[in-house]
């Protein structure tokens, strides 16, 4: 399967406890952008990386949030001491370059807050 | 007001209709726009892709740009059952300007038999 691969699919946390959704982008692609759905709302901007750097992280919240994409291995969306209003559907997407390219997304990591 | 708006239906149509899903947007930046169909409990899959201004057409769907009107939209032609889905529309400005798609909310299609 040459897609946007997120493991896991589904992931269930207790308050408090952390969350560590995974993105291993398309064959040839270096660059990995992370969204959030919300139920009955459209998908919002988190984070944009390329290998080891993080391009743009205007959509993720201050505290709690971050993401990496290491030189070698899948991007990691990290969630600190999750509440119950991060429970929604995150998309990972990815591309080639930055010029012309769409992004292709995963199918998705449902995660649910106990 | 939100950047990017887009009625969230239900759309209800018969087999073999014509469809025409539609977005409205605000930020005249915005360059590049994209229409994704999305299963449920499946990510969004890309359907059309498209630069500024103008009609691109691939199989039973027609993608419309008018800029001046800050409108696009989706035409599906001879609709079957297997396109009840979500249609999201994306959109960005050209690159340096942010890689980032804002969406609409998404039109929820359903095609009866």
């Amino acid at each position: 399967n040459a897609g946007v691969m997120q493991n896991p699919r589904h992931l269930v946390r207790r308050r408090g406890q952390e969350a560590r959704l995974r993105c291993s982008p398309m064959k040839g692609h270096s660059h990995v952008y992370w969204y959030r759905q919300l139920p009955e709302e459209g998908l919002k901007f988190m984070v944009y990386l390329q290998k080891e750097n993080i391009i743009d992280e205007s959509g993720m919240p201050k505290e709690r949030f971050s993401a990496e994409f290491p030189k070698e291995g899948p991007s990691i969306l990290r969630i600190q001491q999750v509440v119950r209003g991060d429970s929604a559907a995150y998309f990972c997407a990815s591309s080639p370059d930055t010029s012309n390219q769409p992004q292709h997304f995963g199918d998705g990591t449902r995660l649910s807050i106990l | 007001q939100k950047e990017v708006e887009q009625d969230p239906g239900p759309l209800s149509v018969p087999e073999g209709a014509i469809v025409s899903l539609n977005c409205t947007y605000s930020n005249s930046a915005f360059q590049y726009f994209m229409w994704y169909r999305q299963y449920s409990r499946k990510g969004p899959e890309l359907l059309m892709y498209t630069y500024s201004s103008g009609n691109k057409e691939d199989g039973r769907f027609t993608a419309q740009v008018d800029k001046s009107s800050k409108y696009i939209s989706l035409f599906i032609r001879d609709s079957q059952p297997s396109d009840s889905a979500t249609y999201l529309c994306a959109m960005r400005g050209l690159t340096g300007g942010g890689n980032k798609l804002t969406f609409g909310t998404g039109t929820q299609l359903k095609v009866e038999l």
